[in-house]
């Protein structure tokens, strides 16, 4: 199966320190698809970001940024300044063109900020 | 956000009982899915539809059945629950094939 990694489980931090959460996906398509959601402890699902395989811009939004790299198949996410708020469980995804975009998960990464 | 909804919130039911979960949208979207999550796994796709009667099978579709007879709902049924079915189900709707998929709120489902 085509994976996706997200090899730190846990992350503890103090306010205000930044932080990278690392993803790392496998694919035999040419055109793919990958994303990050956000799960605060209420338990919904927030959408972060998309990006598509053939634009490889980092993207900035506020205090996140993401690094797309196709050459190490990885898709990381920053969080600058981090506050109490940003304190969630953090999925990266991967979907694919032609099969209806059928997501798969990495396990996540639950991140714990603290005052 | 999105228009999503799920019904039940929460259920417990007993193993080898009938149990079905709605998803009702009311964004007219064509792609419909179901996801499970369970801890270390993240979310794992069951089922899926991409329009009215037409389904197909997830990764993990085992013991599940679904049914969309109308756009805005996509019903997922589990025949005869087992407790490897305990779980938080989530529905998830997409404007296309290649676009974000938006999640309902989840339904936490025991079986005991």
């Amino acid at each position: 199966a085509q994976k996706v990694t997200q090899a730190q489980t846990e992350i503890s931090v103090v306010e205000k320190e930044d932080v990278t959460l690392d993803c790392v996906y496998e694919t035999r398509d040419t055109t793919y698809y990958l994303f990050w959601y956000k799960q605060p402890p209420s338990g919904e699902l927030v959408f972060l970001i998309r990006r598509n395989s053939f634009d490889e811009q980092n993207e900035i939004s506020g205090r996140y940024s993401w690094n797309f790299q196709k050459s190490t198949s990885s898709f990381n996410f920053t969080i600058t300044a981090s506050q109490v708020v940003d304190s969630a469980v953090y999925f990266c995804a991967r979907g694919s063109s032609g099969g209806y975009n059928k997501l798969i998960f990495g396990a996540g990464t639950r991140l714990a900020v603290h005052p | 956000d999105a228009g999503i909804t799920q019904s039940p919130r929460h259920k417990v039911t007993e193993t080898g009982t009938p149990v079905t979960l709605r998803c009702h949208q009311t964004e007219n979207h064509r792609y419909m899915y179901w996801y499970r999550q369970d801890p270390g796994h993240g979310l794992r796709l069951i089922h899926y539809s991409y329009g009215v009667k037409d389904t197909d099978k997830g990764e993990v579709s085992d013991g599940y059945s679904v049914s969309r007879s109308k756009t805005e709902d996509f019903l997922l049924t589990l025949e005869s629950a087992t407790s490897s079915q305990t779980s938080v189900y989530f529905c998830a709707i997409s404007e296309g094939s290649s676009y974000e998929q938006y999640f309902g709120p989840g339904t936490r489902l025991t079986v005991t």
